[in-house]
Formats: structure tokens, C-alpha cells, sequence
């Protein structure tokens, strides 16, 4: 069975780009995660879609973040315009429900110069 | 904050020991998970223990649960090289969101 898949792996962009990150939930995992990690830290929960619903973005700056989660399968986590304190790994998780273990991608490292 | 906080920050331990780790957190909870981050495999999951069990095993991993104190333990016995890692424990709310704390760093040395 393949992972949650997460691309691109790596990118690098200049403060004030945008920059756009995507996610392949698990087949059949209706919930989908999307998490920060600093270095040295956990990971921080930005927003949880049910299907294609976002039903806890409370931790999403909104200001330059935007997701989405279009026919409840893939989703797209935007930054428009990044800032230095952006660089951080971007990690994409699925569950079947929002009560079970999460399965997470390999992650994307984002680097703003 | 409802992160969790695990102790020690840093392990470091010969092949074969045991290795035990903290986690405690502050809030009431609906289960408690452990995950596990190498950057071969980034973050996997270990084991998740609910808040009305005590203890939990799952091959070399043992995780107790005390929600009077909010604090759980993982045990991983015999250890090997390849447990080298950053353990994490996270906390699972009635908002069904997990929080985690910053982590233990486990080196095992062959």
C-alpha cells in the first residue's frame, strides 16, 4: 500500500515568492492533516480537512496561507507571499478518522532566502 | 499549552540497554500516541494507548498511561542501532487534533 505522498521533497524561493506544496492522502483516509516542524520541535498542527471539508484551520495564518482539499482526495497547502520565518518542513498526514493514528509523508523542507 | 513534554531531552545508551522516556502534558486527553522520526522514515507511529488503558505493548515497546498524573512512559527494550531516532508524544483531544511536545533525541550506540 503507498504512503501519503508529498511533493516536491525540497524547494527553495526567495522571500515575497509564492509557493505551493501537495499532498496524496492514504486511499480511503478521510481525514488529512497538515503540520509545521521547526527544527528541533514537534510538529504543529496548520489545518484538518474531514473529506473535503476544513474543520479546524484555527492554527493557519491566513494572512498568506491558504489550503485546499478539493473532492476530499489531494490537497494544496499555499503560501503567497513567503517570509524567512517560513523555512520549515511542511508535513502532510492521513488518518482514516480523526480518532485513529496518523500516517504521515516524508515532508517538504522549504528554505526562504 | 496542550503540548506534550518529554523528558530527557536527550538519551544516549549502548545496544541492548533499555531506554525509557517521559512524556507529560496538561490537559485531559482521549488517547496518548507515540511516533517515531528518522530522516530515513520521517515521523512513523508507534503505538496509541486511550485514555481509559494503563498500558499498552507492541513488540519491543511498552507505553504505560497515568491520566491522574498526565504523564505516560515509553520503554523500548533491547535496544538496537536502528532505534536511533526522535521520539514524540502526542496528545489526542475531544477536538480529535493531536498536539505534540518537542521530543527526545535517543542515540543507541552499537
Amino acid at each position: 500500500e503507498a504512503g501519503v505522498v508529498q511533493s516536491p521533497r525540497y524547494k527553495i524561493i526567495e522571500k515575497k515568492q509564492p509557493v505551493a506544496f501537495w499532498c496524496n492522502p492514504i486511499s480511503g483516509h478521510n481525514t488529512l492533516y497538515w503540520y509545521l516542524q521547526n527544527l528541533g520541535q514537534g510538529p504543529e498542527l496548520l489545518i484538518r480537512y474531514e473529506n473535503e471539508e476544513a474543520v479546524d484551520d484555527s492554527q493557519l495564518p491566513k494572512d498568506r496561507f491558504s489550503a485546499e482539499r478539493l473532492k476530499g482526495v489531494d490537497s494544496t497547502l499555499k503560501i503567497q507571499p513567503a517570509e524567512l520565518g517560513d523555512s520549515a518542513v511542511y508535513l502532510c498526514a492521513s488518518s482514516f478518522n480523526s480518532a485513529t493514528e496518523q500516517y504521515f509523508g516524508p515532508g517538504t523542507r522549504l528554505t526562504v532566502t | 499549552s496542550q503540548q506534550g513534554e518529554e523528558d530527557p531531552q536527550a538519551l544516549s545508551i549502548q545496544e541492548g540497554e533499555n531506554a525509557t522516556m517521559n512524556c507529560s502534558y496538561k490537559t485531559s486527553i482521549n488517547n496518548l500516541q507515540w511516533y517515531r522520526q528518522n530522516s530515513g522514515r520521517g515521523l512513523v507511529h508507534l503505538i496509541l494507548i486511550r485514555s481509559n488503558e494503563r498500558e499498552k505493548h507492541s513488540g519491543r515497546l511498552r507505553v504505560t498511561l497515568d491520566t491522574s498524573k498526565k504523564s505516560s512512559s515509553l520503554l523500548i527494550t533491547a535496544s538496537r542501532a536502528a532505534d536511533t531516532a526522535s521520539y514524540f508524544c502526542a496528545t489526542g483531544t475531544g477536538a480529535n487534533n493531536l498536539f505534540f511536545g518537542t521530543g527526545t533525541r535517543l542515540t543507541v550506540i552499537p
